[in-house]
Formats: C-alpha cells, sequence, structure tokens
C-alpha cells in the first residue's frame, strides 16, 4: 500500500535552515509528480511547492519562493524540502502528498512532520 | 491568486442529517475542483475530484457538484465517521484550498 513518511521536522531560530525528507513507497514513485503542503497550528492548508515526476520542473508559492526548494533522488524515492530565511509564519505542519495522475490532486498524504520557527 | 471562500464556518448537524457545505471561488475553475476531509491529528483524505467524481473507496453518501465558481457537496446521511473539517481546493491554477468548514454533532 502507498506509504508517505516525512521526517526532518523540529525547532529552529528564524533565520535559520531546515530539511524536510518525505520517504515513499508501495507506488513507483519515479511516475509522479509530489507536493508540498502545509498547515500552520487550527488553521487551514496552503500548498506550497510541487516538483514533477522527473524533476525536470518546479513550482512553489509565492510565499516561499526564492527560500525554499523543492528536490527528488528517484533512485532514493525520496522527495525533499530545503527551507532556508525561515520566518515565524513558516511554523506549520508540512506535508508531502503524491500527485493522482488522472486529475491534478493528491490521493495520498503522508502525516506531517512539525516544524517550529521560534528563538 | 484564485481565492476560495466556503461557507459556512461551522455547520451542526445531527446524525443522519443532511449537510450541504458550499464554496465558492473568485475566478472560474471550471470543474477543476476537489474536496477533503481532515479529522484531528490527520492528514486531509481525499473524497471529490473533479467537482463531482467521488475518489476511490468514497462511499455514495458523499456527493458534489457545481462547475465555474460554485461548487457543493453534500453529505446525505451523517454518520460519526463523518464529524470532521472538510476543505475545498481548486486546482485550475495549482493550488489554493478554502478556509474549511466544520462539521459538529449537534
Amino acid at each position: 500500500q502507498v506509504q508517505l513518511v516525512e521526517s526532518g521536522g523540529g525547532v529552529v531560530q528564524p533565520g535559520g535552515s531546515l530539511r524536510l525528507s518525505c520517504a515513499a513507497s508501495g507506488f513507483t514513485f519515479s511516475s509522479y509528480g509530489m507536493h508540498w503542503v502545509r498547515q500552520a497550528p487550527g488553521k487551514g492548508l496552503e500548498w506550497v511547492a510541487f516538483i514533477r515526476y522527473d524533476g525536470s520542473n518546479k513550482y512553489y508559492a509565492d510565499s516561499v519562493k526564492g527560500r525554499f526548494t523543492i528536490s527528488r533522488d528517484n533512485s532514493k524515492n525520496t522527495l525533499y524540502l530545503q527551507m532556508n530565511s525561515l520566518r515565524a509564519e513558516d511554523t506549520a505542519v508540512y506535508y508531502c502528498a503524491k500527485e493522482m495522475g488522472v486529475a491534478f490532486v493528491s490521493d495520498y498524504w503522508g502525516q506531517g512532520t512539525l516544524v517550529t520557527v521560534s528563538s | 491568486e484564485i481565492v476560495m471562500t466556503q461557507s459556512p464556518a461551522t455547520l451542526s448537524v445531527s446524525p443522519g442529517e443532511r449537510a450541504t457545505l458550499s464554496c465558492r471561488a473568485s475566478q472560474s475553475v471550471s470543474s477543476n475542483l476537489a474536496w477533503y476531509q481532515q479529522k484531528p491529528g490527520q492528514a486531509p483524505r481525499l473524497l471529490i475530484y473533479g467537482a463531482s467524481t467521488r475518489a476511490t473507496g468514497i462511499p455514495a453518501r458523499f456527493s458534489g457538484s457545481g462547475s465555474g465558481t460554485e461548487f457543493t457537496l453534500t453529505i446525505s446521511s451523517l454518520q460519526s465517521e463523518d464529524f470532521a473539517v472538510y476543505y475545498c481546493q481548486q486546482y485550475n491554477n495549482w493550488w489554493t484550498f478554502g478556509q474549511g468548514t466544520k462539521v459538529e454533532i449537534k
């Protein structure tokens, strides 16, 4: 069965960096685009970034453009999110999500990893 | 950016009753509209895509309708496991989500 397991969250000071990972299994990772979505505590969902199945194209929300980098290693079935210049407003649970294929939505999501930006 | 507005913010419904949730887009998204369910401490779960197509394994009591800018999610007879927060999402131009509708027990 499809599994997505995020890791790498934690507490970081403003201006700091963190790299999140999402380990995928149960499907052909190299055939699907992948998303990062975040959810601030008690708030709604915010799309962060998307990467095509082969890593050829990457897209970002304006709120993270220039600070975050999405990448993938298809040989390791792993998705990454490098987060630099972190701000308090980046505090959230970060989910990775698999592109469905027949529609540009996600049919599987990980359980999320919490990133807290605080001094 | 396409802004998605959901109403109401909270819906109080008794088990077995019908629930109707609304979602409005700031500009047309055609039928590129999805609905997700989220329970506390859990990831979102895809319910509906293409405005009206149920995702795999989703019970028939969930139905979606609409196109353009106005969309509706209907839960025909609420079960205990349906009390949750529901988000609409447009995917016509990247992704944006509504702010969510909480369906609570009346």
